[in-house]
């Protein structure tokens, strides 16, 4: 399966930009970057992704690596809201991962005040 | 509303009964999964299925057995094969296997 790694834990201060680093070495082709992110006790939510180009949408801009090696989910203007563990996986036709959906450990981070 | 649904969102048992987790969409989803969250920890999969009368053992799946018989229907039944079978128990649903994931609300297994 294609892994990823990530800091298990970031601060951030609240207006200010958080950006959450990704390592994916092992990604392949077709395979696609996910971020989600789950707020205590409740399901993880989706939140973007992407393949090669960089993404941006209402929650999150995505940065992507050329060689796809890594990735960064910019959170523009953290809020205390925004406090929650953040996936970063792997996903995509033709990868080792295809349809698997497998999550780490994912990036604690804390927005303050 | 369109969604997907985990009923009960608690749920308690005495050890060595089996117990069944519901897990319903109506979101017209092919692919459904099953995770297990323990205290501090990710998510590790279960059971996934990417089609009706098909599923694949995730990286945990001792203990567990699951069916696929209609597409909106993916129940897990925890045996008295898990040692430890308390934890937080989470399903997702998305269009294909390749596509974005979305998550029920969980159901929190307590086995006394």
């Amino acid at each position: 399966d294609a892994k990823t790694t990530q800091p298990p834990s970031m601060d951030c201060a609240e207006g200010r930009a958080a950006n959450l680093p990704c390592n994916h070495s092992t990604i392949s082709g077709n395979e696609y970057v996910y971020w989600y992110r789950q707020i205590h006790s409740q399901g993880p939510q989706y939140i973007i992704h992407g393949l090669k180009n960089n993404e941006t949408n209402e929650m999150a801009s995505l940065i992507i690596t050329e060689d796809r090696k890594s990735s960064t989910l910019i959170l523009p203007h953290a809020t205390l809201r925004d406090t929650a563990v953040y996936y970063c996986i792997v996903n995509g036709a033709g990868g080792t991962s295809y349809g698997k959906l497998t999550f780490g450990q994912g990036t604690i981070l804390t927005v303050h005040p | 509303d369109g969604g997907i649904t985990q009923s009960p969102k608690y749920l308690f048992r005495k050890e060595g009964q089996n117990v069944t987790l519901s897990c319903e969409q109506n979101l017209n989803h092919d692919a459904m999964y099953w995770y297990r969250q323990d205290p501090g920890q990710g998510l590790r999969l279960i059971y996934y299925s990417q089609i009706v009368n098909d599923f694949q053992k995730g990286d945990i799946a001792e203990g567990y057995s699951v069916s696929r018989e209609k597409k909106e229907s993916f129940p897990l039944t925890v045996t008295s094969a898990q040692k430890n079978p308390t934890a937080f128990y989470l399903c997702a649903s998305s269009i294909t296997g390749t596509t974005e994931a979305f998550f029920g609300q969980g159901t929190r297994l307590t086995v006394v």
